[in-house]
C-alpha cells in the first residue's frame, strides 16, 4: 500500500517557468490537500479538495492552481514560478475532515 | 482568522517527561490534532481531541480544554527517537481542514 505519493521529489525552476506537482493516493480518500512548509512557518494550506471535481482556496493560494479531475489525484500548478515559492510542498489526504491526514514525502522546490 | 501558539523549542533528557503546550484562537472549532515530523520527513499523525479531557496512546497523551482554548501533548519515557518537531493543528469550519501551528522542536539528549 503506497499511501500518498508525490512527484517529483526535487525540482529546480527558473523564475517564470511553470510546473505541475502531482499527488496520488491509493486509499480512496475524499479529502486532499496541498501545504507548503517554510522554516519557522509551519505548514500552510494552499488549496484543498473535498471530493472529485471540487477545489477550494486555503490560506496562501496566490500563484497556485489546482485540479482534482480524478479522485485519486490532486495536481498543484505553478504558472509562473517566483523565488518566493521556494519551499517544501506536502500533499495529504484523509477520509473526511476530522480524521487522520496522511502526508506524502514532500517535494523540495527551488526557484532561482 | 485562526492563530496557534506553541513554544519554538523544548529540550529534555532520555527517560524524562515533557509537555508541549498549544493555545489557539479560532472560530468554528472542531478539534485539536498533533503531528510529529522528523527532520526531512513527512508529518505523521499522533492524536486528535474533539472533546475535553485526556487521550492516551502508549507513551503519548494529548489533552484538550475547549473552554480555555488550550491543549497539550505529553510525552513520557522520552527516547532519542522522539527528537522531532511537533505541530498542533486545529480543525475548524473555515477550511474544513487543519490549520497548523509553527511547530515545537523537541531535542532529547542522553
Amino acid at each position: 500500500n503506497a499511501g500518498v505519493t508525490q512527484t517529483p521529489k526535487f525540482r529546480v525552476l527558473k523564475t517564470g517557468q511553470s510546473m505541475t506537482l502531482l499527488c496520488a493516493q491509493d486509499m480512496n480518500h475524499e479529502y486532499m490537500y496541498w501545504y507548503r512548509q517554510d522554516p519557522g512557518m509551519g505548514l500552510r494550506l494552499i488549496h484543498y479538495s473535498v471530493g472529485e471535481g471540487t477545489t477550494a482556496k486555503g490560506e496562501v493560494p496566490d500563484g497556485y492552481n489546482v485540479s482534482r479531475l480524478k479522485k485519486q489525484n490532486f495536481l498543484l500548478g505553478l504558472e509562473s514560478a517566483a523565488p518566493s515559492q521556494t519551499s517544501v510542498y506536502f500533499c495529504a489526504s484523509s477520509p473526511d475532515m476530522n480524521t487522520e491526514a496522511f502526508f506524502g514525502q514532500g517535494t523540495r522546490l527551488t526557484v532561482v | 482568522g485562526q492563530s496557534l501558539e506553541q513554544p519554538s523549542e523544548v529540550t529534555a533528557v532520555e527517560g524524562a517527561i515533557v509537555q508541549i503546550n498549544c493555545t489557539y484562537q479560532t472560530s468554528g472549532f472542531y478539534g485539536l490534532s498533533w503531528y510529529q515530523q522528523h527532520d526531512g520527513g513527512a508529518p505523521t499523525f499522533l492524536s486528535y481531541n474533539a472533546l475535553d479531557g485526556l487521550e492516551e496512546t502508549g507513551r503519548f497523551s494529548s489533552f484538550l480544554s475547549r473552554s480555555d482554548s488550550y491543549g497539550y501533548l505529553l510525552l513520557q519515557e522520552l527516547q532519542m527517537k522522539d527528537s522531532a518537531s511537533y505541530f498542533c493543528a486545529v480543525l475548524h469550519s473555515g477550511y474544513s481542514t487543519l490549520t497548523f501551528g509553527k511547530g515545537t522542536m523537541l531535542l532529547v539528549s542522553p
